[in-house]
């Protein structure tokens, strides 16, 4: 039971590039988030899915873009990448609501923007 | 909308102290709260949850955590730390409904335990 997965773990691209990150969950869970870390910032939500076919901004979402393929995968794209997405990005997935909503997340990935 | 501030950024203690680290929220709705670490390197990991009832939660590795509705709080707590408790912490909160559905999270507070 691998969780959330993320891919990939690091990254560097020059600003301009575009890169696709992905996430995948295998726990059947209904809503899916992506978050930067920046220090000193905590965790800043960039777009979120409460269930499959839909997405929402979150609080950071401008220069990105997002798509949940099927109720498994949540790919986060960045379209001409900036120093300022320089980062570590979180993916997480949670069942539900009530007892059942404790968020689960990946591993992160680092990505760089020269 | 909803908003989460860790009042302390660092909180350095000696091993085998006690220590609080202080959360406090915000939010139009009722919601739960939630304490994650995340030690270096690695994703973010559940400490304590509390959706209602008591007021006081326990979590793992010895934390634990008391529900204040009237001075919007949520106050982690561990009466003797060790130095693997060294991580940073954060404080969380999501809503019952709608857009308060986001899981917000707090700034994170350093916990750096000194031997």
């Amino acid at each position: 039971n691998a969780g959330v997965t993320q891919t990939p773990k690091f990254q560097v691209l020059k600003t301009g590039q575009s890169m696709t990150l992905q996430c995948a969950q295998d726990m059947n869970h209904n809503s899916m988030y992506w978050y930067r870390q920046d220090p000193g910032m905590g965790l800043r939500l960039i777009y979120y899915s409460a269930s499959e076919g839909t997405t929402d901004k979150g609080e950071v979402p401008n220069g990105y873009n997002v798509s949940r393929l099927n109720k498994r995968e949540f790919s986060l794209r960045l379209e001409s990448a900036a120093p300022s997405q320089t980062s570590v990005y979180f993916c997480a997935s949670v069942w539900g609501l009530a007892e059942n909503t404790e968020a689960f997340f990946g591993q992160g990935t680092r990505l760089t923007v020269v | 909308a909803q908003s989460v501030t860790q009042l302390d950024s660092q909180v350095p203690v000696f091993e085998e102290a006690p220590v609080e680290l202080r959360c406090n929220y915000s939010s139009s709705v009722s919601v739960y709260l939630f304490w994650y670490v995340q030690y270096p390197n690695q994703g973010l990991q559940l400490l304590l949850k509390y959706l209602s009832g008591s007021t006081l939660v326990k979590g793992i590795n010895g934390f634990e955590a008391e529900f204040n509705k009237s001075q919007t709080s949520f106050h982690l707590r561990k009466p003797s730390v060790h130095i693997s408790d060294t991580a940073e912490y954060f404080c969380a909160v999501r809503g019952y409904s709608g857009s308060a559905r986001q899981l917000t999270f707090g700034s994170g507070t350093q916990l750096t335990v000194l031997p």
